[in-house]
């Protein structure tokens, strides 16, 4: 079982739909969760940041934690096409030195 | 500009070379980091640095591999004898020190070994 996983996609959506991605992690303990988008080509770029369970919104976004379940996800509200790329989730894991962990990321196509 | 550069954006070179890239994080972040990706995969953590210290570097990296932050400032990755499965993107990310800190990165080195 991989650390951190997620489907690679495609993931294809209509333009103003939510887009739910989401992510497992098999650490228990793990204790910082990130959502990175990445654009073909370019770095990742910080989209979230969560650190406890529950709901965390800024602007369209939205994390969400469960760390009984052991997954995170991120929905993006009202998708507009330039939210096209690769969303990569990343945990730093408690028992790993405390290193950052990254899924493979999943591809989000948003169709105008 | 306060974010993470990175220079050069692109560097093509022949096999054998030794190339070197540099890394300038954000003024107050005490804690570097390299990474490469390659096409579809996630970053691949190769070393960090907590201020001058290198901290860490994974046993991945091979002998060629070599990295340094003299003044816990800027940082350069060198790499020696190039091979052309050392093509591709070179991150560097910076954070502050908490461990729970996000990483910030910049725009990436490109490597292509011919």
């Amino acid at each position: 079982q991989k650390e951190v996983e997620q489907n690679s996609g495609p993931l294809s959506v209509p333009e103003g739909a939510i887009a739910s991605l989401n992510c497992t992690y098999s650490d228990r303990v793990s204790q910082s969760f990130f959502w990175y988008r990445q654009y073909s080509g370019k770095s990742p770029e910080l989209i979230m940041s969560i650190y406890s369970n529950g709901d965390k919104e800024d602007g369209r976004f939205t994390a969400q934690l469960n760390k009984a379940s052991q997954y995170v996800s991120l929905l993006i509200r009202d998708s507009q096409p330039s939210d096209s790329a690769t969303y990569l989730c990343a945990v730093i894991n408690a028992g790993n030195n405390r290193k950052l962990i990254w899924g493979l990321g999943t591809s989000l196509a948003v169709n105008p | 500009d306060t974010g993470v550069s990175q220079d050069p954006r692109h560097k093509i070179t022949k096999r054998g070379q030794n190339v070197t890239f540099r890394c300038d994080p954000i003024s107050e972040h005490n804690r570097l980091y390299w990474y490469r990706q390659t096409l579809g995969q996630g970053p691949e953590f190769l070393t960090y640095f907590q201020n001058e210290a290198q901290l860490e570097k994974s046993r991945l990296l091979s002998d060629r591999f070599s990295a340094e932050r003299p003044k816990g400032s800027f940082s350069t990755l060198e790499i020696q004898r190039t091979e052309q499965g050392d093509s591709a993107m070179y991150l560097c990310a910076s954070s502050l020190s908490p461990e729970n800190s996000p990483l910030h990165f910049g725009n990436g080195t490109r490597l292509t070994v011919t």
